[in-house]
């Protein structure tokens, strides 16, 4: 069965770049599946950042479009997070899961059904 | 602000039945399958139900999920201490082009 592993430093300084990268195992990155960044700060709510298709195709959270970047290595099989200028309310535990995203007659099928365990990254000098 | 409205909590005995609310609008649960996910604490987000009302395999059926027009509803029968979480829907939002979570319902069974 599909098992995501993020990884990546734990501390950044605030106006640098988060780097995390989400390695997939057991499954094709390939799939017919979207892959998704989550992130939920210390004593909040999840807060979806955006996902993205093997074919490079992406979807941001508005809120976050101006500083993400996610990316995939299809030779790796993982994909990848940036985010870019970050404060102290960037400091989350951040999840990568795989999402199952159909359209039919206009209407979305979505749900997030494998994640990984998360990976905490706090923003201080 | 998230997109959906939870209830922050909800609370009952065990061996009870607990209902959590999730409401949004036409672009969201209107128009699209709703998710709930399961936090017990310390852990990642679990799918509990999908597709508005359907368990993967090894949920028990004491969870169900419905929807009615803009809203749905996470149902939890014969209720256990294990049980205690953090419970958050979910869905797409088709007018933001984002996937989208309601800010969670922390479940106390007394």
């Amino acid at each position: 069965q599909v098992q995501l592993q993020e990884s990546g430093p734990g501390l950044v300084k605030p106006s640098g770049t988060l780097s995390l990268t989400c390695a997939v195992s057991g499954g094709s990155i390939s799939s017919s599946n979207w892959w998704s960044w989550v992130r939920q700060p210390p004593g909040k709510g999840l807060e979806w950042i955006g996902e993205i298709y093997h074919s490079g195709s992406t979807n941001y959270n508005p809120s976050l479009k101006s500083r993400v970047t996610i990316s995939v290595d299809k030779s790796k099989n993982q994909f990848s997070l940036k985010l870019s200028s970050v404060t102290a309310a960037d400091t989350a535990v951040y999840y990568c899961a795989r999402d199952y995203k159909l359209v039919q007659e206009g209407y979305y099928y979505y749900y997030m059904d494998v994640w990984g365990k998360g990976t905490t990254v706090t923003v201080s000098s | 602000q998230s997109v959906l409205t939870q209830p922050p909590s909800v609370s009952a005995a065990p061996g009870q039945k607990v209902t959590i609310s999730c409401s949004g609008s036409s672009s969201n649960i209107g128009n699209n399958y709703v998710s709930w996910y399961q936090q017990l604490p310390g852990t990642a987000p679990k799918l509990l139900i999908y597709e508005n009302n359907k368990r993967p395999s090894g949920i028990p059926d004491r969870f169900s999920g419905s929807k009615s027009g803009t809203s749905a509803t996470l149902g939890i029968t014969g209720l256990q201490t294990g049980d205690e979480a953090d419970y958050y829907c979910g869905t797409w939002d088709s007018s933001l082009s984002v996937g989208v979570f309601g800010g969670g319902t922390k479940l106390t069974v007394l």
